[in-house]
């Protein structure tokens, strides 16, 4: 258990929305990520944080933002939400020590009417 | 091509047989490698890291070939339990930290 947890875990919006998916966690891990994983391809990377203040994009960043204002909390928000969005969220820490490994908290699943 | 690659599955195997996932991986500069099991919506969790001169728990064996940049899982004497989807995952060094990279899985079902 990596002491991370999700909020909220399940979410119906409409499209044109803004919505903000909380990730937090209790271990103080430098990194931390957001993904989401739809059929067909697998899970990919939104965005991802290298400490508080400090975030890069990933794979898929087009139409979310990021914010890390305490190691503790990652927050992902979707400022105006579309039916392509829809889709599970995962956040994932990694821990260091040996081999950096990933560890994942337990998934928003947000649907965009 | 993907990055990462593995066999599309799904496999459907009897309790007790052994089965074997592949994965294939592009980047030659990647340095370390996992498998994933994920459960059907849940999340992904390690299952094991993968070492060069290859590794076993229990009833699961790692293996990984950097010359042919390939990746195998293997199961022994399936459990109803192993059904699930198994992902492979390879990481290299990023800007910032470690980039990791997932396959698109492969979905055992484990029949009685």
């Amino acid at each position: 258990d990596a002491g991370i947890t999700q909020s909220p875990r399940h979410k119906v919006t409409e499209t044109g929305t803004p919505v903000t998916l909380r990730c937090h966690q209790t271990e103080n891990h430098r990194y931390m990520y957001w993904y989401r994983q739809d059929p067909g391809h697998g899970l990919r990377l939104i965005h991802y944080s290298y400490g508080v203040k400090d975030t890069d994009k990933g794979e898929v960043s087009d139409g979310y933002s990021v914010s890390r204002s305490k190691t503790e909390d990652f927050l992902l928000t979707l400022e105006s939400a579309t039916s392509s969005q829809t889709s599970v969220y995962f956040c994932a820490i990694s821990r260091t020590g040996g081999v950096e490994t990933q560890y994942f908290g337990p998934g928003t699943r947000l649907l965009v009417l | 091509r993907k990055e990462v690659e593995q066999d599309p599955g799904p496999f459907n195997v009897p309790e007790g047989a052994t089965v074997a996932f592949n994965c294939t991986y592009s980047n030659s500069a990647s340095q370390s490698f996992f498998w994933y099991r994920q459960d059907c919506r849940k999340e992904p969790k390690l299952l094991m890291s993968v070492y060069s001169s290859g590794n076993e728990d229990g009833r699961f064996t790692a293996q990984l070939n950097r010359a042919s940049q390939y990746i195998s899982l293997l199961i022994r004497d399936s459990k109803l339990s192993d059904s699930a989807t198994y992902l492979c995952v390879v990481s290299s060094r990023g800007n910032y930290g470690q980039n990791f990279v997932f396959g698109p899985g492969t979905r055992l079902s484990v029949l009685p």
